[in-house]
């Protein structure tokens, strides 16, 4: 079945600025967006993002998240050593009848 | 504040079913729908279904479809998840999660290690 696509890894220095990407298709970010979520080893996903890409209100504004036809991204800046986690995107598919989540990115802060 | 409170780690034999709780604090139990994803070891989630938790109704992932059932006690404000005919493959973290009105989730359980073993 059709999946949401991201990066398997993604690097970048302390304080720089990271961007993860999300591709879908219009079934599913192309039709309402995407999620994002933060995971850190033995914790449940947090939230970062909602699909309207508006923010839980106990997330910083280091995390900001948008998109772009089928393709949704999240920009982590400033990065902090505990920004080191994996990130998933997820979307509803109106065609699949179902939430799909992507592979995961995991970011190493160097 | 909104709490999702799951129940503990189970150990089933192939075969066997499985029921894990979600309770519910801190917000209307009924205003709201209730998903359950699983995670298995070093996998990204995986969508199971949801629940209104207000009119019942259920919606379920065409891969789980016949061997799963979401319900929901409103006295109890509390959602379950069963999972039957379980195989190796089953074994995952399972999750509870509260949809934020139409757009994604916004609180998550802390999650209920199911492992299948013989």
């Amino acid at each position: 079945q059709a999946g949401l696509t991201q990066p398997p890894s993604v690097s970048q220095g302390l304080r720089q600025t990271a961007t993860l990407t999300c591709t879908g298709n219009s079934n599913n970010i192309g039709y309402e967006g995407a999620a994002w979520l933060q995971q850190h080893q033995g914790h449940p996903p947090k939230p970062l993002s909602y699909r309207n890409n508006n923010r839980p209100s106990d997330i910083s504004g280091r995390f900001s998240a948008s998109r772009s036809g089928n393709t949704a991204s999240l920009t982590i800046a400033d990065l902090q050593p505990e920004d080191e986690a994996d990130y998933y995107c997820s979307a509803w598919d109106n065609s699949l009848r179902l939430w799909l989540f992507g592979g995961g990115t995991k970011l190493t802060v160097l | 504040q909104v709490h999702l409170v799951q129940s503990g780690a189970e150990v089933e034999k192939p075969g066997a079913s499985v029921k894990v709780s979600c309770k519910a604090s801190g917000y209307t139990f009924t205003s709201y729908l209730i998903h359950w994803a699983r995670q298995a070891p070093g996998q990204g989630p995986e969508w199971m279904g949801r629940i209104d938790a207000g009119s019942g109704e259920t919606e379920y992932s065409h891969k789980f479809q016949g061997r799963v059932t979401i319900s929901r006690d409103t006295s109890a404000s509390t959602a379950y998840m069963e999972l039957s005919s379980l195989r190796s493959e089953d074994t995952a973290v399972y999750y509870c999660a509260r949809e934020k009105g139409g757009t994604s989730w916004d609180y998550w359980g802390q999650g209920t290690l199911v492992t299948v073993s013989s």
